[in-house]
């Protein structure tokens, strides 16, 4: 299994500031016939199911807003909150799709400072 | 605009059999571009998945909980379903059902679509 690790477990941003968050994953999840890392971000709300931020490590997911963006290729990934909004306020995870078992880190939970 | 709604007991004994059914609306689950999974998620702690059922039946497990779990779909219904036997405490979690796309070109892809979730609690 591909196991997903994600850090910090916790952060806290004033509005308006950077959020930083990383995620490692235990082998490449580069498939080089393609080029592509797969790799996808998800944003989770309370009470409401992960919605879809980022794939292909890079890719905005539709209606994301571009203050969102993924970085990072192979085993290293790091998704960016430009300018933290009251609305970003979530649990964050990442999850591989190169092999079965599909895979999440456990999760990022971003909080108002 | 294609939605996901689990359905089932919100309350199984331990060492029974969890039931649950998503029935997809809005499209037809006999897309050939799609798969349909599972995903669980204890109360306060991260995602797992669980499997993944194609139209045709074909159908991929998590090793962790393989030898406990059932994927199946009724295509006349609309719908697929998780059955997961001997129960116990630990698996107590909200699940969802799931959207995945198939490519052509085979491999895995991410989660598109997701149902609200359904808590399901394991206690006597």
């Amino acid at each position: 299994d591909i196991v997903m690790t994600q850090s910090p477990d916790s952060l806290a941003v004033s509005l308006g500031e950077r959020a930083t968050i990383n995620c490692k994953s235990s082998q490449s999840v580069l498939y080089s016939s393609n080029n592509k890392n797969y790799l996808a971000w998800y944003q989770q709300k309370p009470g409401q199911p992960p919605n879809l931020l980022i794939y292909w490590a890079s890719t905005r997911g539709s209606g994301v807003p571009d203050r969102f963006s993924g970085s990072g290729s192979g085993t290293d990934f790091t998704l960016t909150i430009s300018s933290l909004q009251a609305e970003d306020v979530a649990v964050y995870y990442c999850q591989q799709y190169y092999s079965i078992p599909l895979t999440f880190g456990g999760g990022t939970k971003v909080e108002v400072k | 605009q294609l939605q996901l709604q689990e359905s089932g007991p919100g309350l199984v004994k331990p060492s029974e059999t969890l039931s649950l059914t998503c029935t997809v609306s809005g499209g037809s689950i006999s897309s050939s571009s799609y798969y349909w999974d599972w995903i669980r998620q204890p109360p306060g702690k991260g995602l797992e998945w669980i499997g993944s059922i194609y139209y045709s039946g074909s159908t991929y497990y998590n090793p962790s909980l393989k030898s406990r779990v059932t994927i199946s779909v009724d295509t006349s219904k609309n719908q697929f379903s998780l059955k997961l036997s001997s129960v116990t405490a630990a698996d107590t979690a909200v699940y969802y059902c799931a959207r995945r796309y198939l490519p052509s070109s085979g491999g895995h892809r991410y989660f598109d679509l997701w149902g609200r979730g359904t808590l399901v609690t394991v206690s006597s």
